[in-house]
């Protein structure tokens, strides 16, 4: 079966690191990807991550997958007031074909304290 | 470049009333989404589109939902008659083409059902 999960909140001070965490059900995802949604906006795609990586870079951003546990973390370092907004993992299944489905976990809330 | 874009961006309407959102995706995308996001919930896909076909529509509920995307350019979800459970952000997405990674987002029409 298909099955994101996430933790639904956290609060960390500006400049502390942020670690928000994603389990997923299906062996068979190809890419994993994090998105961020600020209020009344659309989400944007901040970074993904290929199934046969273990880590991914980009910035302030580090994705880091754990293929074995389905489990992927997204690490923002140096936390500002503007990276507060609701983060969505998502999974692309790996069924192949002309589907492009993404299957999005419930979002986590990061709340960033000045 | 311009992005998706989509109107109304909110709507209120009475239960077993129709109601009908429109999307303009990104110039030269060939492939367009319809997801439904319930507050509180990841986005779910509804419908995706690869130029004026449908690939995937398995989580449409068709005894009221519809969509079309004609000329292979903009497209068109209704709702017909609503319920109050249909209270949700609708996003269009649209992307280069069907495997291509990135999906882009619109900015949501928030649909209230009374």
């Amino acid at each position: 079966g298909e099955d994101v999960e996430q933790s639904l909140f956290l609060s960390v001070r500006e400049g502390d690191s942020s670690v928000i965490n994603c389990t997923y059900t299906d062996s068979s995802s190809t890419y994993l990807y994090w998105y961020k949604q600020e209020p009344g906006a659309g989400l944007q795609l901040l970074t993904y991550i290929f199934s046969n990586m273990d880590m991914k870079q980009d910035q302030r951003l580090t994705v880091l997958l754990n293929k074995k546990d389905k489990h992927l973390s997204l690490r923002i370092a140096d936390t500002q007031t503007g990276d507060s907004a609701i983060y969505f993992c998502a999974e692309k299944p790996g069924y192949g074909g002309a589907t492009n489905k993404l299957i999005f976990g419930t979002g986590t809330l990061l709340a960033v304290q000045p | 470049e311009a992005g998706v874009a989509q109107s109304p961006r909110y709507k209120i309407i009475e239960k077993r009333q129709s109601v009908a959102f429109w999307c303009n995706p990104i110039s030269g995308h060939a492939t367009l989404y319809w997801y439904q996001q319930i507050l509180g919930q990841g986005p779910k896909l509804l419908i995706q589109f690869q130029n004026n076909g449908v690939v995937d529509d398995s989580q449409l509920p068709k005894d009221r939902f519809s969509a079309e995307r004609l000329k292979g350019v903009d497209s068109t979800l209704k709702i017909q008659p609503a319920k109050l459970e249909d209270s949700a952000v609708y996003l269009c997405a649209s992307s280069l083409e069907a495997s291509y990674n990135e999906q882009f987002f619109g900015p949501g029409t928030r649909l209230t059902v009374l």
